[in-house]
């Protein structure tokens, strides 16, 4: 079975600085990997996958995220917060070899403070 | 172009009632996902359809939920009896054709549903 991981409900931040915002996943096979965003009272937007090739993934909004192999990891990455960057964030997986759903981790939360 | 629409936004209903939540996917995404949200809560995966192929109902929660979709486009959530535990917003999503994996979802508003 596939599995998504968010150790952390919420994350802070100050405007400027580098964010990070964590994701691991389990899989039987190789992961297809997604992060979306969602502010409030709207939909999730799309960030960024990985499905093959380059580790380093470069999305929307200036956001990246770098997939680890080893570690099991995806996390989501950007070099600069904005106080608009605040938002509900989830981390999903595919497995491959396992049906076609998508298994989403429990989102967290990250605030950017001026 | 036109994005995923959903109808109605928000949806307040008695207990007991039968509820039905539209769904409009991206023209030419053969593939559509029904997820519920309860609040503070992860997206919970319903209902997967995929062309002409029979459904994956596996994350139906109860036979009170049931979905279907008219000539591979619209797809409507009818949920039987309504509970108090069944208030949540409901996002539907819609993806080109899965057989690679990678394909992106693209989701919905969403549909806000308030049982008293």
């Amino acid at each position: 079975a596939q599995s998504v991981a968010q150790p952390e409900d919420q994350v802070n931040v100050a405007e400027g600085n580098p964010l990070t915002v964590k994701c691991t996943y389990s899989v039987s096979g190789n992961p297809y990997l997604f992060w979306y965003v969602q502010y409030p009272n709207r939909g999730l937007q799309f960030l960024l996958k990985y499905i093959t090739g380059d580790n380093l993934v470069k999305g929307s909004y200036g956001f990246e995220a770098e997939f680890n192999k080893s570690q099991t990891s995806f996390h989501l990455k950007k070099p600069s917060a904005l106080v608009s960057d605040s938002a509900l964030y989830f981390c999903a997986v595919r497995d491959m070899n396992y049906g076609q759903n998508f298994v989403f981790g429990p989102g967290t939360r990250l605030s950017v403070l001026p | 172009g036109a994005g995923v629409s959903q109808s109605p936004s928000n949806k307040v209903t008695e207990k007991g009632k039968d509820v039905e939540l539209r769904c409009d996917p991206i023209s030419g995404h053969t593939a559509l996902y029904w997820y519920r949200q309860s609040l503070g809560q992860g997206l919970e995966f319903l209902i997967y359809f995929q062309g002409n192929s029979a459904p994956d109902k596996s994350g139906l929660p109860s036979d009170r939920f049931s979905a279907e979709r008219t000539g591979g486009s619209v797809s409507t959530l009818t949920i039987q009896r309504t509970q108090q535990e069944d208030s949540a917003v409901y996002l539907c999503a819609s993806s080109r054709r899965t057989s690679g994996g990678g394909e992106t979802q693209y989701f919905g508003p969403g549909t806000r549903l308030l049982v008293l």
